[in-house]
């Protein structure tokens, strides 16, 4: 059975550009977040898709969306980056019934 | 706001010493708890899963042990070997009908000497 599938693993990007990510979540599983982890900040929470609807957000600027599609794979996007969005993201599946995640290998983007 | 503390940040031991990782939450009405494994540049590997409802929960070597009232829970890594160095990381998940949004402790880095 395949894991969570994150996509790209690595990005290089320049401050001002904006980039997505792709997550593509374990077979069968309908709920996807998204995780920034940073050295200062550790793991914290960006937002969670459910069936196609953001059912959760955290604390961050609008520079920061998603969405999900129909086969549950989900896409998040950073407009506008600046130095600080430089960190690991990481993306976590669940099935319907649990909130017990499972995390893809993350996507490390570095913004010069 | 619910906080996860996790104490020491980092952690040597010698191998075949046992482990002991401590995790601390503020607000004790959590749905459940993870514990999860981290190594260096990697995405995270889930090791146990705890029901709020749940004393513990044993995995092989590991064994997870939670106390909602006192808003802690522990991991037990028996007999380390060198192959156990990583991050371990803990996070709490409120009431189910919250979604899955987890609260995560800052991890404590182990090392385990051959």
């Amino acid at each position: 059975k395949a894991g969570v599938t994150q996509t790209p693993r690595y990005l290089i990007k320049t401050r001002g550009q904006q980039v997505t990510l792709s997550c593509s979540p374990i077979s069968g599983h309908r709920s996807v977040s998204w995780y920034q982890q940073t050295p200062g900040q550790g793991l914290q929470f960006l937002f969670e898709y459910f069936s196609e609807t953001q059912r959760n957000k955290g604390n961050f600027p609008g520079r920061f969306s998603g969405r999900q599609f129909s086969n549950s794979r989900s896409e998040m996007n950073v407009s506008t980056l600046e130095l600080g969005d430089s960190a690991l993201y990481l993306c976590a599946s669940s099935r319907a019934d649990s909130t017990e995640a499972f995390f893809g290998q993350g996507t490390r983007l570095t913004v010069v | 706001k619910q906080e996860v503390t996790q104490i020491p940040a980092a952690l040597s031991v010698p191998e075949g010493e046992n482990l002991v990782l401590n995790c601390s939450f503020t607000d004790s009405a959590i749905y459940n708890l993870q514990w999860f494994r981290q190594d260096p540049g990697k995405g995270l590997t889930s090791l146990l899963l705890i029901q709020s409802s749940q004393r513990e929960q044993t995995s092989g070597r590991l064994n997870a042990s939670l106390d909602k009232s006192s808003g802690r829970s522990t991991l037990y890594i028996a007999a380390s070997q060198p192959g156990d160095s990583a991050t371990y990381l803990c996070a709490v998940s409120l009431i189910k009908a919250a979604g899955n949004k987890l609260t995560f402790g800052g991890g404590t880095r182990v090392l385990v000497k051959p």
